[in-house]
C-alpha cells in the first residue's frame, strides 16, 4: 500500500518567515495530495490539494508544488502569522482507491 | 452550512463497557470515513462507507469494533467490549465523489478508556 513520509516533525518560525514542509509517497499511482491544518481539539481541515496533472498550486499566502518523478510534494506558507500555528498533514490517495493515506504531521510553531 | 456533526465529544468509561460514537455527515456526501487518531500511530482510516454500504473495513482493528450506517445521514462505530489501547481521537469524514476528492473532518471525540 502507499507509505508517506513527511519532514520535518517540528518546525519553529519566526513571524514573517516563511516554513515549507516535505513529503514523499511510494505508490507512483496516486494522483491526488492534498493538505490539512489540525489546530487544537479540532479536526483536520483541508487548506490546499494538488493533482498530479499540476506541478504548483497557490492560493493567497500557501503553495503547494508535487515532483511526480521523484514522488514528493511540498507545502510552502509565506509571510507566516501566529495564527498558523497548528500540525499540518500532508496526504496522499489514487481515484482508483478510496484510502487516503497521511504523513505523521508537522507542528508548525510561528513565534511572535 | 452545518459540517460534519460529531457526539459525544468526549468519552470516559471504563474498561470492558460497550462505547458507541455517532456521526452525521455533511448533507449531500455520499462518502462516509471513520478516523483514528493517536501519538503512536498517527491517523488511521477505519473503514468508509459509500451510499451507506460498508467498502473497506480493513482497517478495523479487531472484531470489538463495528461500524453501522443505517441511513445517508448517521453512522455509528462500536466498540465492545472496549479497552484501554482503544483510547484515541476517532474523527469522522465525509466527501462528495470518493477518492480524490475533499474530505470534510467533525471536530472529533476523544475516548478514554480506564
Amino acid at each position: 500500500g502507499e507509505n508517506v513520509e513527511q519532514h520535518p516533525s517540528t518546525l519553529s518560525v519566526q513571524e514573517g518567515d516563511s516554513a515549507v514542509i516535505k513529503c514523499t509517497y511510494s505508490d507512483s499511482a496516486s494522483n491526488y495530495f492534498p493538505w490539512y491544518k489540525q489546530e487544537l481539539g479540532k479536526g483536520p481541515q483541508l487548506i490546499i490539494d494538488i493533482r498530479s496533472n499540476v506541478g504548483e498550486k497557490k492560493d493567497q499566502r500557501i503553495a503547494v508544488t508535487l515532483n511526480k518523478t521523484a514522488k514528493h510534494f511540498s507545502l510552502h506558507i509565506t509571510e507566516t502569522q501566529p495564527e498558523d500555528s497548528a500540525v499540518y498533514f500532508c496526504a496522499a490517495t489514487k481515484a482508483a482507491g478510496n484510502k487516503l493515506t497521511f504523513g505523521g504531521g508537522t507542528r508548525v510553531l510561528v513565534k511572535p | 452550512d452545518a459540517g460534519v456533526i460529531q457526539s459525544p465529544r468526549h468519552e470516559v468509561t471504563e474498561m470492558g463497557q460497550e462505547v458507541t460514537l455517532r456521526c452525521k455527515p455533511i448533507s449531500g456526501h455520499d462518502y462516509l470515513f471513520w478516523y483514528r487518531q493517536t501519538m503512536m500511530r498517527g491517523l488511521e482510516l477505519l473503514i468508509y462507507f459509500n451510499n451507506n454500504v460498508p467498502i473497506d473495513d480493513s482497517g478495523m482493528p479487531e472484531d470489538r469494533f463495528s461500524a453501522k450506517m443505517p441511513n445517508a445521514s448517521f453512522s455509528t462505530l462500536k466498540i465492545q467490549p472496549s479497552e484501554p489501547r482503544d483510547s484515541a481521537v476517532y474523527f469522522c469524514a465525509s466527501s462528495l465523489g470518493g477518492s480524490a476528492q475533499p474530505q470534510h473532518f467533525g471536530d472529533g471525540t476523544r475516548l478514554s478508556i480506564l
